[in-house]
């Protein structure tokens, strides 16, 4: 079965800071997607980061990176230069086929001013 | 425009009555979801469709019924309503396929939250 695992229920950081939220996975098919996604307190669900398992290399968008360490089967979201926004939910989540999401059970961060 | 949209944003009823929320996307995408989040954050997928053909089902009581019209729609109705049924309920669409530019990623309308009293 199809797994995935966030260790942090919660984190501090302190702001201008990078902090790094931990995602592992389990899946045996060598096809899937990793993906990240913040949920602020207003609810909404956005869209960071995108990671394919054959990508050669680690994501980035901005102030965010995964770094994929395939092996270890971890997809870990490294945020830099933290800013009071960041405060959120995170949730790693990974796809098979593209119709079926399986998500982790998210990590609230705190950033401090 | 609202990529993923749906309606109502907030519900208040009482336990045992019955209840709609409707979901519409224009991102021309062929799957459709509907996930569940509790009180404690967790994002359970309920149902997916795709082209407007049911291709999962989890384990979720058969009070709650989807229903897609087309490909661009996906409501939810829920019957006798339970305390345990408060939550988000949020849609989501997908593209699938690896296409050029494609991600796959889930797009998410804004969540609809039910309290059930």
């Amino acid at each position: 079965a199809q797994k995935i695992t966030q260790t942090q229920p919660g984190m501090f950081v302190q702001e201008k800071e990078a902090v790094t939220l931990d995602c592992t996975y389990d899946t045996s098919d060598p096809s899937y997607g990793l993906f990240w996604y913040k949920q602020p307190s207003s609810g909404e669900m956005i869209f960071l980061i995108y990671q394919g398992s054959y990508d050669q290399q680690n994501a980035t968008e901005g102030r965010y990176s995964l770094n994929f360490q395939k092996a270890r089967k971890s997809a870990n979201l490294v945020i830099s230069a933290s800013q009071l926004g960041d405060s959120a939910m995170y949730f790693c989540a990974m796809t098979l086929y593209f119709n079926k999401f399986y998500f982790g059970s998210g990590t609230k961060l705190n950033v401090k001013p | 425009d609202t990529a993923v949209s749906q309606t109502p944003k907030y519900l208040v009823t009482q336990m045992g009555n019955d209840k709609s929320i409707k979901c519409e996307q224009n991102l021309g995408h062929d799957t459709m979801y509907w996930y569940k989040q509790d009180s404690k954050k967790f994002l359970k997928i309920m149902f997916s469709y795709n082209n407007k053909e049911l291709i999962i089902n989890e384990t979720v009581p058969n009070r709650f019924s989807p229903k897609s019209p087309d490909k661009a729609h996906l409501n939810l109705h829920i019957n006798s309503l339970e305390l345990g049924d408060s939550a988000v309920y949020f849609c989501a669409s997908s593209q699938e396929g690896r296409l050029a530019g494609n991600t796959g990623e889930l797009f998410f309308g804004e969540g609809s939250r039910l309290t059930v009293l």
